[in-house]
């Protein structure tokens, strides 16, 4: 089966610094890869997501890449505020819609 | 709140003993997924369904594990015998085709 590791498992940056988190995935058949936000004690938040006939999506300050050569893809936050801290998650499947598995998180911390 | 719903939010039961949860979807998804999550790692699959079949099945859905979503819209998970090793935050997420899943903010069942 699919296995998607993720790290670091933790990140702390300074407030306005930039923040990257990579994972990689092992079946070449997953073509799906969604990053959810996780604060404490709330639900799983989708953030972003990117298909793998693309390498590159953007949403105002965040941004993941993708390498299906590579088989590993990446969260990047530009400008991190403090509500950007919670833990993050990334994800593969072989396509939206089916099941996701998930890396093991990385909890950011913004300090001020 | 027009989002995924699940109760009971918190869950304590002694060893041995059954429980159930309900999951109610969006209303108009027609895929619903069952999470389990325990503390800093993320979510594991168990099982999903479009509307009232059972699609797949994680081979962490023991024999004492069982989902049903009987007429395609509210599902069910229940765990019989309950092991101390079951507790965790339960999650059920929906969507509708091969488009984002949405979270719900989870089960937290604790087995004493």
């Amino acid at each position: 089966g699919e296995n998607v590791e993720q790290h670091p498992s933790t990140l702390s940056v300074q407030e306005g610094d930039s923040a990257v988190i990579k994972c990689t995935y092992s079946d070449s058949a997953s073509n799906y890869f969604p990053w959810y936000k996780q604060e404490l004690g709330k639900r799983p938040q989708l953030i972003i997501d990117i298909r793998s006939n693309v390498g590159e999506k953007k949403d105002q300050r965040i941004a993941v890449t993708l390498n299906k050569t590579a088989k590993h893809f990446s969260l990047h936050i530009t400008e991190t505020q403090p509500e950007d801290s919670a833990v993050y998650f990334c994800a593969a499947s072989k396509n939206s819609g089916y099941a996701l598995n998930f890396g093991k998180g990385t909890s950011l911390l913004v300090t001020p | 709140d027009t989002g995924v719903s699940q109760n009971p939010r918190h869950k304590i039961t002694k060893r041995g003993q059954n429980v159930t949860f309900r999951c109610d979807p969006i209303s108009e998804h027609n895929r619903l997924y069952w999470y389990r999550q325990t503390l800093g790692q993320g979510p594991e699959f168990l099982t999903y369904f479009q509307n009232e079949a059972q699609l797949e099945k994680s081979r962490l859905l023991s024999d004492r594990f069982s989902a049903e979503r009987p007429k395609g819209s509210f599902s069910t998970l229940e765990i019989q015998r309950t092991e101390q090793g079951d507790s965790a935050m339960y999650l059920c997420a929906s969507s509708f085709l091969n488009t984002e899943a949405f979270f719900g903010q989870g089960t937290r069942l604790t087995v004493v």
